[in-house]
């Protein structure tokens, strides 16, 4: 089952504001990813992290990587309609064959209102 | 179009049935993922390939399931006597594997599946 705990489950805001959600683990990542899904649509990647303490921006995003290795967080600023969607982060281990796969957060729905 | 692509994009079957679906990755990636997606939760890993091989496979795909990519390119899933539990979105993903590199993996649309 999954293992990464994201919150909140859902965030209902007004457009202009500013929207966090975070991530956190029992296990340690090598990799914090951070996806958007909109309905019947697979998650397309926004956000990559590969270092612990590593703050990366996208547009009106930005994404950490805890130092612990343990969390992550996903800030978007000044929203907008089409911020609209369901947000997963993602994590990888690092090492053997567990490197391949991704483990999902069970995602933040948002919903902006105009 | 240079992204991963999925066919078909849905499926309806009866229960007892046999169902395929194909998998499509970005040109030059050599890693192949597939997830299977809930409602309401998200994706949880299958399987993956490297080239031809593949590497691991998680505990929820059944006896039931099987994955190939012959040639290392398009990937095939199959699904033997569906069952309702097997409703879901089926998403396929694929990365650029090298030593030392990051794994950046791009999802599919999906194919998403109704066993009646």
């Amino acid at each position: 089952g999954q293992q990464l705990n994201q919150s909140p489950q859902s965030m209902f805001i007004q457009e202009g504001e500013d929207v966090s959600m975070n991530c956190t683990s029992s296990s340690i990542f090598n990799t914090w990813l951070w996806y958007k899904q909109d309905p019947g649509e697979g998650p397309v990647l926004l956000i990559a992290l590969y270092k612990a303490g590593e703050l990366t921006s996208n547009g009106r995003l930005t994404a950490q990587f805890g130092i612990t290795r343990k969390d992550s967080f996903l800030n978007i600023s000044a929203s907008i309609p089409s911020d609209v969607g369901i947000y997963f982060c993602a994590g990888s281990r690092a090492g053997g064959t567990s490197y391949g796969k991704l483990t999902f957060g069970q995602g933040t729905i948002l919903t902006v209102h105009p | 179009d240079t992204g991963v692509s999925q066919d078909p994009r849905h499926k309806i079957t009866k229960r007892g049935q046999n169902v395929t679906f194909r998998c499509d990755p970005i040109s030059e990636h050599n890693r192949l993922y597939w997830y299977r997606q809930t409602l309401g939760q998200g994706p949880e890993f299958l399987t993956y390939f490297q080239n031809e091989a593949q590497l691991e496979k998680s505990r929820l795909l059944s006896d039931r399931f099987s994955a190939e990519r012959p040639k290392g390119s398009f990937s095939t899933l199959e699904i033997q006597r569906t069952e309702q539990g097997d409703s879901a979105m089926y998403l396929c993903a694929s990365s650029l594997f090298k030593l030392g590199s990051y794994n950046e993996q791009f999802f599919g649309p999906g194919t998403r599946l109704t066993v009646l």
